[in-house]
């Protein structure tokens, strides 16, 4: 049963400190989706990969957040400083095409 | 920027009622997404929709893409406890993977 992984699932840290996010892609999936959710703004597109180059990252804050893909199987998303308005569900998705999106289970972030 | 207007916010209903919800655009989409999440889950495709005037069915739920190209419909027929969730309508453009949610619909089912 190919799922997408990802980890940690739930984080709490203080502001000021690294953040790194991992998702493990379906295997053969060749585009990966990061997306933020959260109550006021719902979910939002953060950045996506196809064939680990980065496609999009407009709705990625570029000061402080970064997505990296270092190979097909791991995507990292990382925030550098945390702060408290960064605190929501991150979620990787991976697809084989255009419409078809999986989502993993999500990343709770808290930054204190 | 583009938005999707998704409605109704919620929705509180009995087991056994039929179930309508939609999703408008000011932007032509030619994709149209449904998706159903679950608490501390992501969201799971439900029905995907590629042509103007499409109708598809997916067991009990039945999605249309809209003539317009701007408009989209989710129906939920003979609701069961295990449809509560928030349902996400999404819309894709051609040549493009950006998909743009709108703010779901949370579905309560009571038995």
């Amino acid at each position: 049963d190919a799922r997408v992984t990802q980890t940690p699932r739930h984080k709490v840290t203080e502001m000021g400190q690294e953040v790194t996010m991992r998702c493990q892609p379906i295997l053969g999936h060749n585009t990966v989706f990061w997306y933020r959710q959260t109550m006021m703004q719902g979910l939002e597109l953060l950045a996506y990969f196809r064939n680990r180059a980065p496609l999009d990252d407009s709705g990625m804050p570029k000061d402080r957040f970064s997505a990296e893909m270092p190979d097909a199987t791991l995507a990292t998303l990382k925030i550098q400083p945390s702060e408290p308005r960064d605190s929501a569900v991150y979620f990787c998705a991976s697809g084989g095409g255009t419409d078809t999106q999986y989502f993993g289970p999500g990343t709770r972030l808290t930054v204190l | 920027g583009q938005q999707l207007n998704q409605s109704p916010q919620s929705m509180f209903i009995q087991e056994g009622e039929d179930v309508s919800m939609n999703c408008t655009s000011s932007s032509i989409f030619n994709t149209w997404l449904w998706y159903k999440q679950e608490p501390g889950e992501g969201p799971v495709l439900l029905i995907a929709l590629y042509k103007a005037g499409e109708l598809t069915s997916n067991g009990r739920l039945t999605a249309q893409f809209g003539i317009t190209r701007k408009d989209s419909f989710l129906n939920i027929s003979a609701s069961i406890p295990s449809d509560v969730g928030i349902y996400f309508c999404a819309g894709q453009r051609t040549g493009g993977f950006k998909t743009i949610f709108g703010a779901g619909t949370r579905l309560f089912v009571k038995a």
